[in-house]
């Protein structure tokens, strides 16, 4: 079984400029987590998905993050405009909700440099 | 609000030894806690959970204690290996939101 997927795995831009990530779940999983962990930290939720809706995105920055799960599927995170303390490794995870034990299941994460 | 802190220094241990890894937290004590492993450029990995009202979780040479009075998790690897070697996270989530909070992480070193 597939785990989840997340690509880039790397990306370098340059400060105010846009980026996005995606991510893919792993099948059947109705709940999406992003994450962002800073280098020697531990990962932070960004946002959470049940399905297509977005049910805590309070740690969410919105004057710049935007995400969205439009088919209850896959993902996407984006950034616009990039500022360099934006620099950190984004992590998509999922779990299913029917599974008692709420176990989340990481991705390998973007690393993501502002340059 | 909820804090977690685990030991930001590096634990170097001898193989075949035990290694022991202290989770604190302040304010409420969660409904789990559970235990992440993560090898540089991967994402995390669960290992254990343990609830509230149990004492000990075991698998295989992991153990996991979870004592609510002191606000405490430890972790140990038995018979610790150099495969073991990795940054492991403890997470607290409150009731069955999934939502979890991590703590900073302990970097294991497991030297042959």
């Amino acid at each position: 079984e597939a785990g989840v997927v997340q690509s880039p795995r790397y990306k370098i831009i340059e400060k105010k400029q846009p980026v996005a990530f995606w991510c893919n779940p792993i099948s059947g999983h109705n709940t999406l987590y992003w994450y962002l962990q800073n280098l020697g930290q531990g990962p932070e939720l960004l946002i959470r998905y049940e399905n297509e809706e977005a049910v805590d995105d309070s740690q969410l920055p919105k004057d710049r993050f935007s995400a969205e799960r439009l088919k209850g599927v896959d993902s996407t995170l984006k950034i616009q405009p990039a500022e360099l303390g934006d620099s950190a490794v984004y992590l998509c995870a999922s779990s299913s909700s029917g599974l008692p034990l709420n176990e989340q299941f990481f991705g390998p994460g973007t690393r993501l440099t502002v340059l | 609000s909820q804090k977690i802190e685990q030991n930001s220094e590096a634990l170097n241990i001898q193989e075949g030894k035990t290694a022991t890894l202290t989770c604190n937290y302040t304010n409420y004590s969660p409904a789990y806690l559970q235990w992440y492993r993560q090898d540089p450029g991967r994402g995390p990995v669960f290992l254990l959970l343990i609830r509230e009202n149990e004492k000990e979780k075991r698998k295989e040479r992991l153990k996991v204690t979870f004592d609510t009075t002191l606000k405490q998790s430890l972790f140990h690897i038995t018979a610790s290996q150099p495969a073991d070697s990795a940054t492991y996270l403890c997470a607290l989530e409150r009731g069955n939101t999934g939502k979890l909070i991590f703590g900073q992480g302990t970097t294991l070193q497991v030297k042959p």
